[in-house]
């Protein structure tokens, strides 16, 4: 297992088209993040799983964003009826237990057309 | 919430010198942690150096120190022997035990050689 993998990498779409996101995490770790990066900001929260559960999203989150991870392991964020403003990097991130650092995946760039 | 602030939005240190970045949060809790991660031009996320709050030492990578003021709620970053692919925008986050992470806006750090 080399890391934290996503796909796809690159995802152009055009307004009002529903993407899905996946995520693949490093295999034993428990906790998966999503979020959310513009261009000269930081990660911005979305959610976050501990096992299968979803523990935790993020208020800024319309309902138009819903994420799962049915088995504990991998997960997709999904968006429905894009917008422009949807446009961002999308990274997942995971991590072991707690304080452990989170290890990031390479991240998906979507483009709202 | 927790927040995270980097007030310095660029900085710059000539190659082979030292330079500081600081960081500075709000939190109400006790145990928590603290991380900077670097992410470079191939917009990966990765982990420089990671604190346990509960701990007084401050942690030390290689060239990479952290000044961590847990009663000021500071955490910045010394970079000494600056190298030219230290350049990068550095972040500096906050976890608390177990749940997600918590970004700064980021420094974008350029090395002059």
């Amino acid at each position: 297992d080399t890391g934290v993998s996503q796909d796809p990498r690159h995802k152009i779409t055009k307004r009002g088209q529903n993407v899905t996101f996946r995520c693949d995490p490093i295999s034993e770790h428990n906790r998966l993040y999503w979020y959310r990066q513009t261009l000269g900001q930081g990660p911005e929260f979305l959610t976050y799983f501990q096992n299968e559960a979803q523990l935790e999203k993020s208020r800024l989150l319309s309902d138009r964003f819903s994420a799962e991870r049915p088995e504990g392991s991998i997960s997709t964020l999904t968006i429905q009826r894009t917008e422009q403003r949807d446009s961002a990097m999308y990274r997942c991130a995971s991590s072991l237990g707690p304080g452990n650092e989170a290890f990031f995946g390479q991240g998906t760039r979507l483009t709202v057309v | 919430a927790q927040t995270v602030t980097q007030s310095q939005p660029e900085m710059s240190v000539q190659e082979a010198e030292t330079v500081t970045l600081s960081c500075t949060y709000d939190t109400s809790e006790s145990d928590y942690y603290l991380f900077w991660y670097k992410q470079p031009p191939s917009r990966q996320m990765i982990l420089v150096i990671r604190q346990e709050a509960y701990k007084q030492q401050n942690a030390t990578e290689n060239r990479f120190s952290v000044n961590f003021q847990k009663a000021a709620k500071s955490f910045s970053l010394k970079i000494s022997d600056s190298q030219l692919g230290d350049a990068a925008m550095y972040f500096c986050a906050y976890r608390s035990a177990g749940n997600q992470f918590y970004f700064g806006t980021g420094t974008s750090l350029t090395v002059i050689p």
